[in-house]
């Protein structure tokens, strides 16, 4: 069975600019949550998808959007980069049915902001 | 590598050795406790889970401990292999996958 997929692996953008970070879970899975990772703040919640709804965000500013699409692929979105917003994004899936089943992480998108 | 923490705290063992890391968290009212395992380069990966209304489970090679009372999580690695070296963290959830991680603690297995 594939695990969770992200594109692209790295990325580079400029401040301003806005960027779309693409996730696809593992086949049957229905949720899908966004987490940024960086040193100094460790793994933060952005957001939580199921069945095309959000049901559970994390403390980040407005730039931070995402959406999940009927085959339960997920895109998240930064608009106006700013240079703190270089960090890995890490996707999870998981069956999602229960509140609480194990998240199974891709291997991230490295963003650079520069 | 990916870069996970400058300053994690520091766990040396030499292979063969049991290995324990521990972990604090946050909330009494979570329900649901996860250690994940994250190696250079890769996203972290499900070692073990365990739900509030239990204090021990065991998977393979590994033993999670949970004390509600002080808040406190362990994990314990029997005969630590040089393929266990990662950065380990616990997590804790507070409703609908929204995970709370802790800092991390990186484990060096020398052989």
């Amino acid at each position: 069975k594939a695990g969770v997929t992200q594109t692209p692996r790295y990325l580079i953008k400029t401040r301003g600019q806005q960027v779309t970070l693409s996730c696809s879970p593992i086949s049957g899975h229905r949720s899908v949550s966004w987490y940024q990772q960086t040193p100094g703040q460790g793994l933060q919640f952005l957001f939580e998808y199921f069945s095309e709804t959000q049901r559970n965000k994390g403390n980040f500013p407005g730039r931070f959007s995402g959406r999940q699409f009927s085959n339960s692929r997920s895109e998240m979105n930064v608009s106006t980069l700013e240079l703190g917003d270089s960090a890995l994004y890490l996707c999870a899936s998981s069956k999602g049915q229960a509140p609480n089943s194990p998240l199974h992480f891709g291997n991230g998108t490295r963003l650079t902001v520069t | 590598g990916e870069s996970v923490g400058l300053h994690l705290p520091t766990l040396s063992v030499q292979e063969g050795d049991n290995s324990i890391i521990n972990c604090a968290y946050s909330n009494s009212a979570s329900d649901y406790f996860i250690w994940y395992k994250q190696e250079s380069g890769k996203g972290p990966q499900f070692i073990i889970d365990i739900r509030s209304n239990m204090d021990k489970r065991q998977g393979q090679r590994v033993t999670v401990l949970l004390n509600k009372t002080v808040k406190h999580l362990s994990l314990q690695i029997a005969a630590t292999q040089p393929g266990d070296s990662a950065v380990y963290f616990c997590a804790e959830t507070l409703g609908f996958q929204k995970l709370v991680f802790g800092t991390g603690t990186r484990l060096l297995v020398s052989p």
